[in-house]
């Protein structure tokens, strides 16, 4: 089975300032993909950034980028000049590789970020 | 494009009483998911249908949830009898069928109340 560990409960960070969140996983597969996903006050979770494991190159998807590295199992999300926007819960997740066909996420406990104006 | 619509946004409900949740996913999304999400806690799998059938219910409790989901396309998941550990967001999501990291899109959720 696999596990998402977000160790930072609550962050905090000013406006147009930079942050980096931490997410460790541990998973005896080779193939996989990782996700962050942001979930605002209104509820509706929705994907910030993906990795699949194969790939060397660190993802980026405008101001959010991330770290990932294999060996280590960890998969840190940075966010760039931060909005007030960014304010949510953010929630790491791990999927299988199926060749075709879905898989279940599963998800850390998250981290809630606050930008402060 | 529409996303995932649920409902209701709310229910609150005593102990040993049953309640429904409706989920409609994003046409043409043949992989429906049902998540629990317990205050603090990330969303956990409840169900996930591909199409009409069942793909992973592991950790549904059978005893008193269950699931359909008609013509593969809406979706409802019913809890008889409700406990207060039952007391949860209930997140719906769909995706397309085919290989790679898919994206999940999340309906807004179901906030259930068992007092």
């Amino acid at each position: 089975a696999q596990t998402v560990t977000q160790s930072q409960p609550e962050m905090s960070v000013q406006e147009a300032e930079t942050v980096t969140l931490s997410c460790t996983y541990d998973t005896s597969e080779n193939n996989y993909y990782l996700f962050w996903y942001k979930q605002p006050p209104s509820r509706q979770m929705i994907l910030v950034i993906r990795q699949e494991a194969y790939k060397q190159q660190n993802a980026t998807e405008n101001r959010f980028s991330v770290n990932f590295q294999k060996a280590a199992k960890s998969f840190s999300l940075k966010i760039s000049d931060s909005q007030l926007g960014d304010t949510a819960m953010y929630f790491c997740a791990f999927m299988k590789q199926k060749s075709f066909g879905n898989e279940k996420l599963t998800f850390g406990t998250g981290t809630r970020l606050t930008i402060i104006p | 494009e529409a996303g995932v619509a649920q409902s209701p946004r709310y229910k609150i409900i005593e102990k040993r009483q049953s309640v429904a949740f409706w989920c409609n996913p994003i046409s043409g999304h043949a992989t429906l998911y049902w998540y629990q999400q317990i205050l603090g806690q990330g969303p956990k799998l409840l169900i996930q249908f591909q199409n009409n059938g069942v793909v992973d219910d592991s950790q549904l409790p059978k005893d008193r949830f269950s699931a359909e989901r008609l013509k593969g396309v809406d979706s409802t998941l019913k809890i008889q009898p409700a406990k207060l550990e039952d007391s949860a967001v209930y997140l719906c999501a769909s995706s397309l069928e085919r290989g790679g990291p898919n994206e999940q899109f999340f309906g807004p959720g179901t906030r259930l109340t068992v007092l």
